[in-house]
């Protein structure tokens, strides 16, 4: 079965700290993966999508993600975060035509 | 584009109702998607549509939801009836998907559905 794992649901940290969001997925094939986020109120929109090349894929904000195939991740890494960057994070991906998300990572920064 | 349309962005509506939720996905898409998110669920998937056929709709959790994609621009999920426990937000995504271009999923405002 298709399936995405986030390992942490609650992240709590200070502004400056650096950001890891661990993202695992279950899929045999060739996928596609994304980094959504989600701001109190609003829809999600997204951070960064890997589809192929170069496997560490630079977003929005200062976010990036590295595709380690042989462990079939996708982790989100921000070097410094800062309180605006308080929301919810999803991973997500596509094998054939679904798209199928993980549970969420709610950060929150404190300043 | 303007983006993923959703219709109505808030809903309040009594136990028992049918409710109507409306999305236009943007022009040039093939894939529709629709989401349910709750505090306690998550972000589920409820149904998605390549080209207008539905794909996989084992997320539909009871007879009482339908959906239906009568053509490229337009898709529809009711709930008949309405149950409280229904209540939740309601997102529709639309995507490219192929062998040569493709794109990520675009999100709705959503619809937040109350059902008292």
């Amino acid at each position: 079965a298709q399936s995405v794992s986030q390992h942490n649901h609650h992240v709590i940290l200070s502004e400056a700290a650096s950001l890891e969001l661990g993202c695992n997925y279950s899929y045999g094939g060739t996928v596609n993966l994304f980094w959504y986020v989600q701001y109190p109120g609003q829809h999600l929109q997204l951070l960064l999508k890997y589809f192929s090349g170069d496997p560490l894929v630079k977003g929005i904000k200062g976010f990036e993600a590295e595709f380690i195939k042989s462990k079939f991740s996708f982790n989100l890494r921000k070097p410094s975060v800062q309180w605006s960057d308080t929301a919810e994070y999803f991973c997500a991906f596509t094998g054939f035509q679904k798209l199928v998300f993980g549970t969420g990572t709610r950060l929150l920064v404190s300043p | 584009d303007a983006g993923v349309i959703q219709s109505p962005r808030h809903e309040v509506t009594e136990m028992g109702q049918e409710v109507t939720l409306r999305c236009k996905p943007i022009s040039g898409h093939n894939s529709l998607f629709w989401y349910r998110q709750t505090m306690m669920r998550g972000l589920e998937l409820l149904i998605y549509f390549n080209n207008n056929v539905p794909i996989d709709d084992s997320g539909m959790p009871e007879d009482r939801f339908s959906a239906k994609m009568p053509n490229a621009s337009f898709s529809t999920l009711k709930i008949q009836p309405s149950e409280p426990r229904d209540s939740a937000v309601y997102f529709c995504a639309s995507s490219l998907q192929g062998q040569g271009a493709r794109t990520e999923a675009f999100f709705g405002q959503g619809t937040r559905l109350t059902v008292v």
